[in-house]
């Protein structure tokens, strides 16, 4: 199988604070993570793309100044939301690939932020 | 602009009936299109990767389709069950590794 942990699942944080979301993959490495919000009724998003080792891909629209990206391990890739404000507040999910190629993606639970 | 897009957006249908819903997605530069069933309070998961015009896919119950000259997918549900009930996305990959998603179907079996 091809597990991705995402941690927290919800969070409410103070307008101002920051908070750190977690996607690891459990049982494989992945070189690639992706990052997504998802705002009502909308489409998953992509936000940035994370490479093990190397800065993040954003796209277009996305500050990468408050969205900071971390993929320090082959398991493990961090998004951490600065200075979160209320407009932050969205569900946020990772994926993850196998290092084998670009095969279907396996995503993370999600996170509920909500930023008061 | 790359868009994709699903329909319907919602889909009640009876239990044991069989039904089926639409992916549009560019049809230049393409690579794959990817299904995935999204259940409630679940993480998203792969039901179909696809990457041949004319690929036809089958797990169980669920079947899907591929056009990639005129960009569309179908995704068919046989004899509906309850456990079917869920938001199914589908996924664009083109050449360059970009990845849109469409904003889902969300079906709902009826008892």
């Amino acid at each position: 199988g091809a597990v991705v942990s995402q941690h927290p699942s919800r969070v409410i944080c103070k307008s101002g604070t920051s908070v750190k979301i977690e996607c690891r993959s459990l049982d494989f490495q992945a070189t690639t993570m992706f990052w997504y919000r998802q705002f009502p009724k909308q489409s998953l998003m992509l936000m940035a793309t994370s490479n093990e080792g190397s800065k993040a891909t954003y796209e277009q629209g996305v500050e990468k100044d408050k969205f900071l990206i971390n993929h320090a391990s082959l398991t493990l890739s961090t998004l951490t939301v600065t200075s979160a404000h209320p407009e932050d507040s969205s569900f946020y999910i990772c994926s993850a690939r196998k290092i084998q190629g670009r095969t279907e993606a396996f995503f993370g639970q999600g996170t509920r932020l909500t930023v008061v | 602009i790359l868009n994709v897009e699903q329909s319907p957006q919602s889909l009640h249908v009876q239990e044991g009936d069989s039904t089926n819903f639409t992916c549009s997605f560019p049809s230049s530069n393409f690579y794959a299109l990817h299904w995935y069933r999204w259940e409630t309070a679940k993480s998203p998961e792969a039901l179909f990767v696809m990457t041949l015009n004319g690929d036809e896919k089958k797990k169980g119950r669920i079947s899907a389709t591929l056009n990639t000259k005129e960009g569309y997918s179908y995704l068919y549900i046989k004899g509906s069950q309850p456990e079917d009930s869920a938001t199914y996305l589908c996924a664009f990959l083109n050449r360059d590794d970009k990845i849109i998603f469409g904003k889902g179907t969300r079906l709902h079996i009826l008892p």
